[in-house]
C-alpha cells in the first residue's frame, strides 16, 4: 500500500523558512516522480513543484521560483521541500504527491494527507 | 504559461442526472489532461488520466473525452457519492496547472 506521510508543517514569520520532508512507502522511490501541491484554506489546488525519480530534474511555478526547492534522497525513500524567504501567500496545505511515472510529466495517483504551513507574524 | 479554465464554477443536479463539466486548455496540450475529485475534507483522487482512461478503481459512470484544447468529464449518473470539488490539470510541460475547480453539488 502507497503511503505518503508529511511533516515539517507549522507557524513561521514572514522571511522566515521552513523545511517539509515526507517520507514514502509502499513502492519503489526512486521509479516515480514526485510533486509538492498546495491549498490555501477554502482555495483550489496549486502545483508548486516536481522531480523527477532520479531527482536529476526539477520544475517550480513562476509564484516560488527561487524561493522554494524541491529535493529528493532516494536512499531514505523520501521528498523534501525547503522553503525560504516565506509571504503570507505561502499559506497552505501542502500534499506531497506520487506521478504514474518516472518522469514529472506524468499524472498524479496518489496524495499524502497534507501538512499546514501557516505564515504570519 | 497554459491557463486552465473550467466551467461552470459550480452546477447543482439530482440524483440520476447526467453532468459535464468542461475544462479548456489556452494552448494546445493533445491529451496531457488528467481530472481530480476531492471530496470535503478529504485529499484529491485521481479519475482520469490522458484525457479519457479511466484510473483503476473509479466507478464506470465517470467518463472524460477530448484532445488539444477542449476536454469534458462526464458523470453519466449523478450519485449522492459524488458531490465534490472537481479539478482539471495539465501536464504536457511544467507548469502542471490545475484549473479552479466545478464544486458538484446535489439538488
Amino acid at each position: 500500500e502507497v503511503q505518503l506521510l508529511e511533516s515539517g508543517g507549522g507557524l513561521v514569520q514572514p522571511g522566515g523558512s521552513l523545511r517539509l520532508s515526507c517520507a514514502a512507502s509502499g513502492f519503489t522511490f526512486s521509479n516515480y516522480a514526485m510533486n509538492w501541491v498546495r491549498q490555501a484554506p477554502g482555495k483550489g489546488l496549486e502545483w508548486v513543484s516536481g522531480i523527477s525519480g532520479s531527482g536529476d530534474s526539477t520544475y517550480y511555478a513562476d509564484s516560488v521560483k527561487g524561493r522554494l526547492t524541491i529535493s529528493r534522497d532516494n536512499s531514505k525513500n523520501t521528498l523534501y521541500l525547503q522553503m525560504n524567504s516565506l509571504r503570507a501567500e505561502d499559506t497552505a496545505v501542502y500534499y506531497c504527491a506520487k506521478d504514474r511515472s518516472v518522469v514529472v510529466l506524468a499524472a498524479t495517483n496518489y496524495w499524502g494527507q497534507g501538512t499546514l504551513v501557516t505564515v504570519s507574524s | 504559461d497554459i491557463q486552465m479554465t473550467q466551467s461552470p464554477s459550480s452546477l447543482s443536479a439530482s440524483v440520476g442526472d447526467r453532468v459535464t463539466i468542461t475544462c479548456r486548455a489556452s494552448q494546445g496540450i493533445s491529451n496531457y489532461l488528467a481530472w481530480y475529485q476531492q471530496k470535503p475534507g478529504t485529499v484529491p483522487k485521481l479519475l482520469i488520466y490522458a484525457a479519457s482512461t479511466l484510473q483503476s478503481g473509479v466507478p464506470s459512470r465517470f467518463s472524460g473525452s477530448g484532445s488539444g484544447t477542449d476536454f469534458t468529464l462526464t458523470i453519466s449518473s449523478l450519485q449522492p457519492e459524488d458531490v465534490a470539488t472537481y479539478y482539471c490539470q495539465k501536464y504536457n510541460s511544467a507548469p502542471k496547472t490545475f484549473g479552479p475547480g466545478t464544486k458538484v453539488d446535489i439538488k
